[in-house]
């Protein structure tokens, strides 16, 4: 099976501006968590999908968003870009909740100027 | 309220000898404990995991994991550490009380020296 996709891998923006990016799960795999990794604050939890409902949510201002299709692919939105969002976001994918491990993605590296 | 500390930041250990990275949570309902492994320029993986049963844990790579409910720890251990080990490693645990929610540790930067 294919792995967890993220896309793009590498992004650069300027304060301001808006950034969707995009996860494919694993096949078959119906939740879906994203996460923001920075040197200085460790791996933080961002919101979690199940079967296109959030079911958990980190504590982050409300420029971060998300969704999940009926395909289960995931998308993740962050409106008026801060210097601080830079960071490595991650995705990964489970089949269900609870007892489930989860396998992650590559992660795309936000770079905002 | 939900926690889970891992309380070193670093862990150096000799190739060759044992090591042991600390993991303690708190939650209120049953817990379902997980290990990943973040190698330099790599995507975190799965070690392994704790649902339910036998105390011990094998996981990937040799590793094991001892899960102890009165001392609420999960403590990840390798009989013989290899300088490959070096790595970042995370505890999560689920609350089965708590939709699920998965929480982690802050990680532990595990180094092997020759």
């Amino acid at each position: 099976k294919a792995g967890v996709t993220q896309t793009p891998r590498y992004l650069i923006k300027t304060r301001g501006q808006q950034v969707t990016l995009s996860c494919s799960p694993i096949s078959g795999h119906r939740s879906v968590s994203w996460y923001q990794q920075t040197p200085g604050q460790g791996l933080q939890f961002l919101f979690e999908y199940f079967s296109e409902t959030q079911r958990n949510k980190g504590n982050f201002p409300g420029r971060f968003s998300g969704r999940q299709f009926s395909n289960s692919r995931s998308e993740m939105n962050v409106s008026t870009l801060e210097l601080g969002d830079s960071a490595l976001y991650l995705c990964a994918s489970s089949q269900g909740e609870g007892l489930y491990e989860q396998y992650f993605g590559p992660g795309t590296r936000l770079t905002v100027t | 309220a939900q926690s889970v500390a891992q309380p070193e930041d670093q862990v150096n250990v000799a190739e060759g000898n044992p090591l042991t990275v600390k993991c303690t949570y708190s939650v209120s309902g049953n817990p379902y404990l997980f290990w990943y492994v973040q190698y330099p320029n790599r995507g975190l993986q799965f070690l392994l995991k704790y649902i339910t049963g036998d105390n011990l844990v094998k996981g990937s790579y040799g590793f094991e994991a001892e899960f102890n409910k009165s001392q609420t720890s999960f403590h990840l251990k390798k009989p013989s550490a290899l300088v490959s080990d070096s790595a970042l490693y995370f505890c999560a645990v689920r609350d089965g009380n708590s939709n699920y929610q998965l929480i982690w540790g802050a990680g532990t930067k595990l180094i092997i020296k020759p």
